[in-house]
């Protein structure tokens, strides 16, 4: 049973104010992690997928690095808006191979306040 | 942009019934991905198919069978229905034959949800 763990559970953060998460997955056997924003009563909608360790990748506020070798990813959040507010999950992957299922963490729920 | 469809949206069904659910994959994704969501509970994967055929299988119950028809597009049977069956049910694609280290991005459906009274 692998382990994707996400920290902390649930978030208040200011509007404006920057915040970051973080998921932790097994460091052996990698193949990519996944961030996504799910929004009650959506579908959840794919942020990042990364692969190296090392890789950093940016959307607009969203930002995310990858630490393959001690396993983890921090996801951050810059200047927070409140429709920034979401459960934020990361996924693992392991190195079985594309069509692999993803092993999800409970998820981050941030919550923005104005 | 194309989306995963997927139908029904809304199943209510009795104890010990069957249920269907079918999944649209996003046009020219190759491969479809099931995940259970129980109220709750963090997203649990079922079965993938890549190109037509079982790829991967995670907590599907032998009662629950999937297939990935010519046209790409998947089916979840779930027979015997019981209560703990009802949860949100989604379907995912992604296109796998890009290069190594692509990642390939998941895309999710809306999810069907699945009411067992």
């Amino acid at each position: 049973i692998l382990n994707v763990e996400q920290s902390p559970q649930s978030l208040h953060v200011q509007e404006g104010d920057s915040t970051n998460f973080t998921c932790s997955f097994p460091s052996s056997n990698f193949y990519a992690l996944h961030w996504y924003r799910w929004e009650t009563a959506k579908s959840p909608e794919a942020l990042f997928v990364m692969t190296l360790n090392g890789d950093e990748k940016k959307k607009g506020r969203i930002s995310a690095t990858l630490n393959t070798k001690e396993g983890y990813s921090y996801l951050y959040i810059k200047g927070s808006q409140p429709e920034d507010s979401a459960t934020y999950l990361c996924a693992f992957r392991s190195s079985g191979g594309g069509a692999d299922g993803l092993t999800f963490g409970k998820g981050t729920h941030l919550i923005i306040q104005p | 942009a194309a989306g995963v469809i997927q139908s029904p949206r809304h199943l209510i069904k009795e104890k010990r019934e069957t249920a269907t659910l079918k999944c649209y994959p996003i046009p020219r994704h190759d491969t479809v991905y099931w995940y259970q969501q129980g109220p709750g509970q963090d997203p649990q994967f079922l079965i993938s198919f890549y190109e037509k055929m079982q790829s991967d299988k995670g907590s599907i119950p032998d009662r629950f069978s999937a297939q990935q028809f010519s046209d790409y597009h998947s089916e979840l049977n779930m027979s015997s229905l019981e209560l703990g069956d009802s949860a949100l049910y989604f379907c995912a694609s992604s296109f796998i034959k890009q290069g190594p280290n692509s990642g390939n991005t998941i895309y999710f459906g809306e999810g069907s949800w699945l009411t067992v009274v």
